[in-house]
């Protein structure tokens, strides 16, 4: 296994377009977890899942903002009418549940213009 | 709220000294404490967890957690220039998420 993978790396995308990001965790994690980060900040927490239910969202996490992991595998976060405040490198980690290490993926950096 | 500061630096060191870093936590709850380093446009890596008191050594680098002062450090021995990085303190906030701090910028000089 080689980790949590993100895709696309980068992603550039005019003000008003929705956009949608994948994470695939680490094949026996059923935890996983976005957060963004800002320059010059620690990440913030957006939201977790465990297997398939999404268990937890944060303030955050507005209404333009929506996540799945159908099938306890692969997660999507999806923003729509992105906004240039929503710039910023999107994080989703991942850990088995009684294991609280996480590992995250190389993140999604959104640049909105 | 759960709450973690940490100063934002730049801490410089010279190559070869230890380098010491440093976090505070507002939840007296809170059982499970990691140290993250991150490169400049790379994504956070693990490099350290702790969950009792006291001293917890791995290589170069040790982490010292005091639960009754709500503090937790990092230390890093023979700091090396590759050592340059920012390093995240993240809580354990019950089971639920991880609480980052915002990271102090650790500049190790040749």
């Amino acid at each position: 296994d080689t980790g949590v993978s993100q895709d696309p790396r980068h992603k550039i995308t005019k003000r008003g377009q929705n956009v949608t990001f994948r994470c695939d965790p680490i094949s026996e994690h059923n935890r996983l977890y976005w957060y963004r980060q800002t320059l010059g900040q620690g990440p913030e927490f957006l939201t977790y899942f465990q297997n398939e239910a999404q268990l937890e969202k944060s303030r955050l996490l507005s209404d333009r903002f929506s996540a799945e992991r159908p099938k306890g595998s692969f997660s999507t976060l999806e923003i729509q009418r992105t906004e240039q405040g929503d710039s910023a490198m999107y994080l989703c980690a991942s850990t088995q549940q009684g294991n609280t290490e996480a590992f995250f993926g190389q993140g999604t950096r959104l640049t909105v213009v | 709220q759960k709450e973690v500061e940490q100063n934002s630096g730049p801490l410089s060191v010279p190559e070869g000294a230890i380098a010491s870093l440093n976090c505070t936590y507002s939840d007296r709850g809170s059982q499970s404490f990691f140290w993250y380093r991150q490169y400049s446009g790379k994504s956070p890596e693990l490099i350290m967890s702790i969950y009792s008191n006291g001293d917890k050594e791995d290589g170069r680098f040790t982490a010292q957690l005091n639960k009754a002062s709500q503090y937790v450090s990092l230390l890093i021995r023979d700091s090396q220039p590759s050592d340059s990085a920012t390093y995240l303190c993240a809580v354990d906030n019950y089971g639920q998420n991880f609480v980052f701090g915002p990271g102090t910028r650790l500049s190790v000089l040749p």
